[in-house]
């Protein structure tokens, strides 16, 4: 069975400080990797997702990830953390024996100072 | 995006009585939809996934007999929680199945049952 790990359950960080969210995965297999992003009170959002290709994604809003197969890992990144980037991030990974299901990480709580 | 709605996004019930939730997508047809579950300060977890005109697949430890899913057309799922209790408030979310393990979320039911 499929299982995520995100590392952190709350980062703070000031505006403008590097943001990196750290997520690992325990399947072998050919998987999909998402991260999405819930802002107070919205729904789920995608950010971005890999598949195939590049393991360097570009998602929107200036955010990123990396994918290393050999590390299990599905990083997100952001140079320059915005107040507006506050939120909650949960990554995900998809395929294998689950296709079409998602299963979820813990979740990280992104809190940004002023 | 795709666009998901659920109605309602916020219920309070009596205990043991009954409450449907409704989950469209609204501008493509979804023959997957996917029913979560979500604890305050905690993940998604998956109860089921909803294919049209079939019977629902539940995860380990989700009741079926509890968790009504009908999925009966291809912009419609719905999940009736029966016999409502405390422990069964929670925020209920729902997805609709696109290509590549992609899902579209809709914006979840606060479910409060006294």
């Amino acid at each position: 069975a499929q299982s995520v790990s995100q590392h952190n359950h709350h980062v703070i960080l000031s505006e403008a400080a590097s943001l990196e969210l750290g997520c690992n995965y325990s399947y072998g297999g050919t998987v999909n990797l998402f991260w999405y992003v819930q802002y107070p009170g919205q729904h789920l959002q995608l950010l971005l997702k890999y598949f195939s290709g590049d393991p360097l994604v570009k998602g929107i809003k200036g955010f990123e990830a990396e994918f290393i197969k050999s590390k299990f890992s599905f990083n997100l990144r952001k140079p320059s953390v915005q107040w507006s980037d506050a939120a909650e991030y949960f990554c995900a990974v998809g395929g294998g024996t689950s296709y079409g299901k998602l299963t979820f990480g813990q979740g990280t709580i992104l809190t940004v100072h002023p | 995006g795709a666009v998901v709605s659920q109605h309602p996004s916020w219920v309070i019930c009596k205990s043991g009585t009954s409450v449907k939730i409704e989950c469209r997508s609204l501008d493509f047809q979804a023959t997957t939809m996917f029913w979560y579950r979500q604890f305050p300060k905690q993940s998604l977890m998956l109860m089921a996934t909803s294919n049209e005109g079939s019977k629902a697949t539940y995860e380990q430890g989700v009741e079926k007999d509890k968790f009504l899913i009908n999925h009966a057309s291809l912009t419609l799922s719905t999940l009736t929680v029966t016999s409502a209790h405390p422990e069964d408030s929670s925020f209920y979310i729902c997805s609709a199945g696109g290509g590549d393990n992609e899902q579209f979320f809709g914006p979840g039911t606060r479910l409060t049952v006294l």
